[in-house]
């Protein structure tokens, strides 16, 4: 009963630092997503992907990319870390890819850039 | 695109009482509406949503919301507040077309909902 898991659950970067966050989900969905939470900010996309080989951009996509090779993964790269990025990050997954259906989240992965 | 309104960031209620937490849209098509529940450092969980079916709909916890489409509202309702109920509460619209983008689903900014013993 997995879910969607997130790896790591903490981090600290330099900046200018590259890392790369971890999102596997075993629901067999398609679409899958990367929110950043911020205080007062609410929840905003950064990418998103309808099925394996398609992605694109969200509300927020500067400063990060994605890939999805297969069904279950979808990392989220951060290429050279800046202090805004300092923030909650979420990988969603859902069986609807036209968003009428429900969003299944990660616990989060909470990111600190110095 | 579509846009979402909480009023209120913070709203404190005392248990058993009455929660109302208010969230107003706009979107230029039929809209998918939802509500989202996010404990202490978890993720999101659906309460409820709306698709069309009914304007009134029941959520888990005892959570219910209703579409007032004359007033582009979505307000979620629960008749008595328990301790377990304090979190961060976020509404949410789609259009409900293929892709997320910019004009996928879209989050309010969330209201956090205090219980007072």
């Amino acid at each position: 009963n997995a879910g969607v898991t997130q790896t790591p659950k903490f981090q600290v970067l330099k900046t200018g630092q590259s890392m790369t966050l971890q999102c596997a989900q075993d629901m067999n969905h398609e679409y899958m997503s990367w929110y950043r939470q911020d205080p007062g900010m609410g929840l905003r996309l950064i990418h998103y992907s309808v099925g394996a080989g398609i992605t694109d951009q969200g509300e927020v996509p500067n400063g990060y990319n994605v890939s999805r090779s297969t069904t279950e993964d979808f990392p989220l790269r951060l290429l050279s870390a800046a202090p805004s990025q300092t923030s909650v990050y979420f990988c969603a997954s859902s069986y609807s890819p036209t968003n009428t259906g429900e969003l299944f989240f990660g616990e989060g992965s909470r990111l600190t850039v110095l | 695109a579509q846009s979402v309104t909480q009023l209120g960031s913070h709203v404190s209620v005392s248990e058993g009482a009455l929660v109302l937490l208010r969230c107003n849209y706009s979107s230029s098509v039929p809209p998918y509406l939802f509500w989202y529940v996010q404990y202490p450092n978890q993720g999101l969980q659906l309460l409820l949503k709306y698709t069309s079916a009914a304007t009134l709909v029941k959520g888990i916890n005892g959570f219910e919301a209703e579409f007032k489409k004359s007033e582009t509202s979505f307000h979620l309702t629960k008749p008595s507040a328990h301790m377990s109920d304090a979190a961060e509460y976020f509404c949410a619209v789609s259009a409900g077309y293929s892709g997320g983008g910019a004009d996928g689903l879209t989050f309010g900014k969330g209201t956090h909902l205090i219980i007072q013993p």
